[in-house]
């Protein structure tokens, strides 16, 4: 069965210091892969996704990861992060057979001013 | 575009009494899915809808928990009687069918007292 780690539970950083959330996930066939953040009391929101092709992906809000096959891993970078970044960010990818999504545990954005 | 509508936003219960919550999708997706995410954890799918029929109920504790999507439209997710570890942020969330992308609503919290 498919897994995702996401390797820090925290990861404090000061304001516009650059960041990246680490994620690796199990799987050594074809896969979608997602970063979504979550802000205090609210829902799940998409920052980007990894369908194929460049293995770069830019998201929203200045986000950005890169999709490396070889190392099963797609850590999300920001070079400067802002206040409003504060957040949980979670790392998910999809069994390709039913679209279902398989979480990693999140990781919480601490920003420190 | 509306996005994912759920109600309440906020529940509060003693256990073994019942709850239920709603969703209503983005228009046209025909898949719907209802998460349960633990404080600290990332999503965990209950329940997978296609139109009006289930696709995946494997991780839905059916002694307690129910879901229904009568019309392939709106769905509501039932708990009779709630238990303490039932406390959760309950999500909802839709995509076309076959698509490759996942829309989240606010989520409901539940806490069972």
């Amino acid at each position: 069965a498919q897994s995702v780690t996401q390797l820090d539970s925290q990861v404090p950083v000061f304001e516009e210091a650059p960041v990246e959330l680490r994620c690796n996930y199990s799987s050594s066939v074809s896969v979608y892969l997602f970063w979504y953040v979550q802000y205090p009391n609210q829902g799940l929101q998409l920052l980007l996704k990894y369908l194929s092709g460049s293995t770069l992906v830019k998201g929203i809000n200045g986000f950005e990861a890169e999709f490396n096959k070889s190392q099963t891993s797609f850590h999300l970078r920001k070079p400067s992060v802002h206040i409003s970044d504060t957040a949980e960010y979670f790392c998910a990818v999809s069994d390709l057979s039913n679209y279902q999504l398989i979480w990693g545990a999140g990781t919480k954005l601490i920003i420190k001013p | 575009e509306a996005g994912v509508a759920q109600s309440p936003r906020y529940k509060i219960i003693e256990k073994r009494q019942s709850v239920a919550f709603w969703c209503n999708p983005i228009s046209g997706h025909a898949t719907l899915y209802w998460y349960q995410q633990i404080l600290g954890q990332g999503p965990k799918l209950l329940i997978q809808f296609q139109n009006n029929g289930v696709v995946d109920d494997s991780q839905l504790p059916k002694d307690r928990f129910s879901a229904e999507r009568l019309k392939g439209v709106d769905s509501t997710l039932k708990i009779q009687p709630a238990k303490l570890e039932d406390s959760a942020v309950y999500l909802c969330a839709s995509d076309l069918a076959g698509g490759d992308t996942q829309y989240f609503g606010p989520g409901t919290r539940l806490t069972v007292l």
